[in-house]
């Protein structure tokens, strides 16, 4: 089936750093790619859709200069934390769409930020 | 934008019972698909079932698209079957993005 590798799985960071989260589709192109979010007990909120070669589509809410989106091939996305501080501390999970197997996500990115 | 509706919200079973969870959602979908969170957050994805009826194992999930639900059936429940379970649609015209409903957190005893 499709499978979408997602690094790194955990990561602590200082406040005001930046962080980098990769999502590479390992057997298919991806064209499109969902970056979700979610907070402790919570369900996944979208927050933005990338498309390879195009600019990224936030949702409403998202601060698109602090959640930089690169999709810059058809098998990498990649999501930058910018600044990060501890209200960004979250899990961060990709899903790219298969016409095959639905929805594939990423094993997911726990962020600290302390 | 569309709503997702899972229910119950929280439940504890018995090693060995039996269970139905619901997911309601309130216009037409083109897919569905069902989710399985584990303790390390991983999403396994369990069904991709916009329409009829699926079994694996110990699963099987039925979606009646017109009339907008569908059953997550877990029989002979085991301890590692803990999680929270999603139930995830995707719109039409929404980009493919997936809504998804807030989940039904699983907790099996031994």
């Amino acid at each position: 089936g499709a499978v979408v590798s997602q690094h790194p799985s955990w990561v602590i960071c200082k406040s005001g750093t930046s962080v980098k989260i990769e999502c590479r589709s390992l057997d298919f192109q991806a064209t499109t790619m969902f970056w979700y979010r979610q907070f402790p007990k919570q369900s996944l909120m979208l927050m933005a859709t990338s498309n390879e070669g195009s600019k990224a589509t936030y949702e409403q809410g998202v601060e698109k200069d602090k959640f930089l989106i690169n999709h810059a091939s058809l098998t990498l996305s990649t999501l930058t934390v910018t600044s990060a501080h501890p209200e960004d501390s979250s899990f961060y999970i990709c899903s790219a769409p298969d016409r095959s197997y639905g929805y594939t996500f990423g094993s997911g990115t726990r962020l600290t930020v302390v | 934008g569309i709503q997702v509706e899972q229910s119950p919200p929280d439940l504890i079973l018995q090693e060995g019972a039996n269970s139905t969870l619901r997911c309601n959602f309130s216009d037409s979908v083109n897919n569905l698909q069902w989710f399985h969170q584990n303790p390390w957050g991983q999403l396994i994805n369990l069904f991709y079932i916009p329409s009829g009826t699926k079994q694996n194992g110990r699963l099987s999930a039925t979606t009646v698209a017109t009339e907008r639900y569908s059953l997550l059936y877990i029989s002979s429940s085991q301890t590692t079957d803990s999680g929270v379970y999603f139930c995830a649609v995707d719109p039409p015209n929404s980009g493919y993005a997936l809504n998804f409903g807030k989940g039904t957190s699983l907790l099996v005893t031994p």
